[in-house]
Formats: structure tokens, C-alpha cells, sequence
């Protein structure tokens, strides 16, 4: 069974950072391109960046680029997302998913971050 | 970018109504690139439909997309108490994904 365990969120001043954190298990990590997505409270789905299986090519949404850098490491079974600069705007729970192909097939439960002095 | 805007906003139905959820691309998507998802409160969502028109793994054969272009459905034949949810389009171009705003199908 596939499981994503998202971790690291929590509260932060405006301009601070954060590191989140997914911890996959149940299918092959390193054979599998990654990706966060965001939800901001009552709002829809946003997708923020993701990763090649090897790690070597990344990409981001453009109003996080510059501020989110995703990585990940395939000996730890583990996907990152760095966060600098953080704004009111980037509130939000942050989702871990296993993307096939053009797709999310697997997602976790979320990571709360909320940017508040 | 693509923008995808999905109508209506909130469908209000009874449970054995038919439902049809528009999503609407501002240019051609393939429909390879195409997926449908849903969203329960305080769950994450579930894909239920990808390459426009075929269904995830375990989902329901009451679920069906269709559509090409820039104009692309998902219609529940028959609704199920489990069915009242958030339902977002999701379209891959350019390396990037966007999401269309969603469409809340609630208890009439």
C-alpha cells in the first residue's frame, strides 16, 4: 500500500522558512517523479513543484520560483520541499503526491503552514 | 499557462440525480493530459479519472469523462450519498500542472 507521510509544517513569521518533509513507503521511490501541491484554507488545489525520479530536473509554479526549492533523497525514501521567504499568502496544507504519468495516482495527508506574525 | 474553469461553482442535486461537471481549457489539451479528482472535507483528494476519460483504480463505473480540446466532462450516472464532494480538473502542458477552481456538488 502506498503511504506519503508529510511532516515539518507549523507556524512562521512572515519571511522565515520552513523545510517539509514526505516520507514514502509501499511502492518504488526512486522510480517515481514526486510533487507538492497546496491548499489554502476553504480554497482549491494548487500545484507547487516537482521532481524527475532521479531528482535531476525540477520544476515549480511561478509564484513560489525563487522561494521553493524541492528536492529529494532516493536512499531515504524521502521528497523535501525548502521554503524561504514565506508569505501570508503561502498559508496552506501542503500535500506530498506520487504522480504516474500526467497524474496524481497517490497523495498524502497534508502538512499544515501557516505564515502569521 | 492554460486556465481551466469549471462550472458551475456549486450544483446542488438528490442522491440518484445525474450530474455533468464542465471543465474548460483556454487552449487545446491533449486529451492524454486531462484528469479528474475528487475531494472529500478533510480528506485529500482521489484521482478518479485521467487521460480524459479512464477510470482509476477502483472507482466506480458510474464515473465517466469524456471530452477533447478544450472542452472536457465528467458525469456521474446516478448519485451516491458518498458522491457530494469538491471535483477538480487537473491538465499537464509545458512541464506545469494547474488545477481548474472546482465544482462543489452538495445535498440538495
Amino acid at each position: 500500500e502506498v503511504q506519503l507521510l508529510e511532516s515539518g509544517g507549523g507556524l512562521v513569521q512572515p519571511g522565515g522558512s520552513l523545510r517539509l518533509s514526505c516520507a514514502a513507503s509501499g511502492f518504488s521511490f526512486s522510480n517515481s517523479a514526486m510533487s507538492w501541491v497546496r491548499q489554502a484554507p476553504g480554497k482549491g488545489l494548487e500545484w507547487v513543484s516537482g521532481i524527475s525520479s532521479p531528482g535531476d530536473s525540477t520544476y515549480c509554479a511561478d509564484s513560489v520560483k525563487g522561494r521553493f526549492t524541492i528536492s529529494r533523497d532516493n536512499s531515504k525514501n524521502t521528497l523535501y520541499l525548502q521554503m524561504n521567504g514565506l508569505r501570508a499568502e503561502d498559508t496552506a496544507l501542503y500535500y506530498c503526491a506520487k504522480r504516474y504519468s500526467y497524474y496524481f495516482d497517490s497523495w498524502g495527508q497534508g502538512t499544515l503552514v501557516t505564515v502569521s506574525s | 499557462e492554460i486556465v481551466l474553469t469549471q462550472s458551475p461553482g456549486t450544483l446542488s442535486l438528490s442522491p440518484g440525480e445525474r450530474v455533468t461537471l464542465s471543465c474548460r481549457a483556454s487552449q487545446s489539451v491533449s486529451s492524454n493530459y486531462l484528469a479528474w479528482y475528487q475531494q472529500k472535507p478533510g480528506q485529500a483528494p482521489r484521482l478518479l479519472i485521467y487521460g480524459a476519460s479512464s477510470r482509476a483504480t477502483g472507482i466506480p463505473d458510474r464515473f465517466s469523462g469524456s471530452g477533447s480540446g478544450t472542452d472536457f466532462t465528467l458525469t456521474i450516472s446516478r448519485l451516491e450519498p458518498e458522491d457530494f464532494a469538491v471535483y477538480y480538473c487537473q491538465q499537464f502542458g509545458s512541464s506545469l500542472f494547474t488545477f481548474g477552481p472546482g465544482t462543489k456538488v452538495d445535498i440538495k
